[in-house]
């Protein structure tokens, strides 16, 4: 069973304070990566992507790929109080499929 | 610009009874398509998806299924709803084309309720 692991929170960060995002994933074939913000009640939206080793940055987002450790995070630099969400990962599997498997997400929480 | 377009938004319905949900894309062609499920305080659940008009692959076993009549629609039925399938259920496409074929754009989703 090909899986993809997060912790379920709530992460709750100050206002201003780094959030940091943490995700890992059984299929060591997976090639692509993504972070999915999910606001409550709403539909998931794509935030960040990443496929190689190493760093990617986007304006507050960075998000960071070790295909060794099969770890994937995200950090949220200066977090607002419209960071507030559910964050959801999700690799692609191996074997050719255009099939994403979500981890179940971290809730975070950034107080003023 | 693509856009995509889940109806209804929500729905509830008695244990027994079908359903009928629908999406539809606009602004592209041959995408691929996706129906996933999101129970309460879970993961999304990929329940089908559609490479081509015709062409379902189903990831689950269960009482649902899903068809795509047209190139740009599809459609998840049900003729007779449990209550283990209350959920948020959330339709998708991607491009073809291998560099954005795992870049997934959700619809608003379509929460049912099941009583």
């Amino acid at each position: 069973q090909k899986e993809v692991e997060q912790n379920s929170g709530p992460l709750s960060v100050p206002e201003g304070a780094i959030a940091s995002l943490n995700c890992t994933y059984s299929d060591r074939g997976s090639q692509s990566f993504f972070w999915y913000r999910q606001y409550s009640g709403k539909s998931p939206e794509l935030i960040m992507s990443i496929y190689s080793n190493g760093d990617k940055e986007d304006g507050r987002f960075t998000a960071q790929l070790n295909k060794a450790s099969q770890y994937v995070s995200l950090l949220i630099r200066d977090s607002q109080p419209s960071d507030s969400a559910t964050y959801l990962c999700a690799g692609s599997l191996s074997g050719g499929y255009n099939k994403l498997i979500f981890g179940a997400g971290t809730r975070l929480a950034v107080h003023p | 610009s693509q856009t995509i377009h889940q109806w209804p938004a929500t729905l509830v319905q008695p244990v027994g009874s079908p359903l009928s949900l629908e999406c539809t894309v606009e602004g592209t062609s041959n995408p691929n398509l996706y129906w996933y499920r999101q129970a309460a305080g879970r993961g999304l659940q990929l329940l089908f998806y559609s490479v081509g008009i015709g062409q379902i692959s189903s990831e689950v076993p269960q009482n649902l299924s899903a068809s795509r009549p047209q190139d740009r629609q599809f459609i998840l039925s049900s003729k007779k709803l449990l209550l283990s399938d209350s959920g948020f259920y959330l339709c998708a496409w991607s491009p073809q084309d291998r560099a954005g074929a795992n870049v997934l754009t959700f619809g608003a989703g379509s929460r049912l309720t099941v009583l």
